[in-house]
């Protein structure tokens, strides 16, 4: 057990749908991290939040938000559901944001678009 | 970002020595060398990171080329529990922001 979050373990909905993915971090980490996973792109960096302000960008699509919020947990709002969306999305949290932080993943959400 | 290139996979036998090999040619100055790995249907966990040295903890030994070019993941002794996917992952130090980028890693498969 990493010692994050996320809820929930499985989203199924439609296209043209909006949906929010939760995650809380670790207990004293400040750094809030996004992947998507799908079988064809592998592991995506989307976003990262450090004690609560967007630090760095990935590859996240317009239709996708995130913020994270004071008591540090995170959401991640994906609209207009596409079936491409159709992925495992993972947070994970660090302490810090350095480059020597190690990031402890959740379980992750898999969400369906049907 | 500099690139990272691993084999596609390998196997090893249960309680053998397994070496998982990553090349960096492009590796620079600042960069350091993370491994992390993911087990089926799980998240990915973090197993090691050094920048210039070899290092150890309790899961796995991280051995660095002289010139850093290349490094080598080495799982002691291989049990079942090890059979995941094993990323190579460099992380920049000048950088903010700390995301990982994953390539396609190796899917190590332990035969009991």
């Amino acid at each position: 057990d990493s010692g994050v979050t996320q809820t929930p373990k499985h989203l199924i909905t439609a296209t043209g749908q909006r949906v929010t993915l939760r995650c809380s971090p670790r207990s004293g980490d400040l750094s809030v991290y996004w992947y998507q996973q799908s079988l064809d792109q592998g592991l995506q960096f989307l976003i990262q939040y450090y004690n609560g302000e967007e630090r760095a960008k990935g590859n996240i699509l317009e239709r996708f938000s995130a913020q994270q919020f004071p008591d540090l947990h995170s959401e991640l709002n994906l609209s207009s559901l596409e079936l491409g969306d159709s992925a495992l999305y993972f947070c994970a949290s660090s302490q810090g944001a350095g480059a020597t932080d190690t990031q402890y993943f959740g379980p992750g959400t898999r969400l369906t678009v049907l | 970002d500099a690139k990272t290139t691993q084999p596609n996979s390998m196997e090893s036998n249960e309680e053998e020595p397994v070496h998982l090999p990553c090349n960096h040619s492009t590796i620079s100055g600042t960069d350091y060398i993370h491994w992390y790995r993911q087990l089926p249907s799980q998240g990915p966990e973090y197993v090691i990171h050094g920048l210039t040295s070899n290092v150890n903890n309790r899961m796995a030994s991280l051995a660095i080329a002289e010139d850093r070019k290349s490094s080598t993941l080495i799982l002691h002794r291989a049990t079942l529990r090890d059979a995941a996917v094993y990323y190579c992952i460099l992380r920049d130090r000048r950088t903010s922001g700390s995301r990982l980028t994953f390539g396609e890693g190796t899917q190590l498969t332990v035969n009991p």
